[in-house]
């Protein structure tokens, strides 16, 4: 039982290429959220999903899209990456109201 | 809109002494609160919730955390603290409205000197 997975774990990119984050959970949960951490800022929601098929923006959404084709799987794309991008990035998964399950993070880095 | 406020961006203590870190919020109705550790390189690891019933909440790792009401406050405590708790503290609130979002503080870092 793997919980919540995050691949890659670490990534280097240069200015203007795109990547994807894999985020995988075998929790079952209907929610999934994307979330940037940066020094003294919290956590700040990217985008999130309230089930198979569906996505919404949260509240630093530009420059990121994301799909959910599958329940397990949450992905978040750069298109163009941009040096304010360079964070670490968690995905976190839920069962209605209750707490998160997050995963080990993406540490990115655009130069 | 909802919020949640850590007053203090450090805690430091001494390691056998009683620790608290410092949780305000602000809600339009019941409040679901709740408390994360993070640890150096990891995600954040769920430690205790308040939804409803006893003010005092008790959690992983033998933190617990008092529900004031009228303070509108979610301190988080432990009795007696110890080197390995030494960590980032977050606490945040969740958004019973469409997509269930938790808003999260901006952390506190607990240093506990042995």
């Amino acid at each position: 039982n793997a919980g919540v997975t995050q691949t890659p774990k670490f990534r280097v990119l240069k200015t203007g290429q795109s990547m994807t984050l894999l985020c995988a959970q075998d929790m079952n949960h209907e929610y999934m959220y994307w979330y940037r951490q940066d020094p003294g800022m919290g956590l700040r929601l990217i985008h999130y999903s309230v089930g198979e098929g569906t996505t919404a923006k949260g509240e630093v959404p530009d420059g990121y899209n994301v799909s959910r084709l599958k329940k397990q799987n949450f992905l978040l794309g750069l298109e163009s990456a941009a040096p304010s991008q360079t964070s670490v990035y968690f995905c976190a998964t839920t069962q209605g109201a209750l707490e998160q399950y997050f995963g080990p993070g993406t540490r990115l880095t655009v130069t | 809109a909802q919020s949640v406020a850590q007053p203090e961006d450090q805690v430091n203590v001494a390691e056998g002494n009683p620790l608290t870190v410092k949780c305000t919020y602000s809600v339009s109705g019941n409040p679901y609160l709740f408390w994360y550790v993070q640890y150096p390189n990891r995600g954040l690891q769920f430690l205790l919730k308040y939804i409803t019933g006893d003010n005092l909440v008790k959690g992983s790792y033998g933190f617990e955390a008092e529900f004031n009401k009228s303070q509108t406050s979610f301190h988080l405590k432990k009795p007696s603290a110890l080197v390995s708790d030494s960590a980032l503290y977050f606490c945040a609130v969740r958004d019973l409205t469409g997509g269930f979002k938790t808003i999260f503080g901006a952390g506190t870092r607990l240093f506990v000197k042995a």
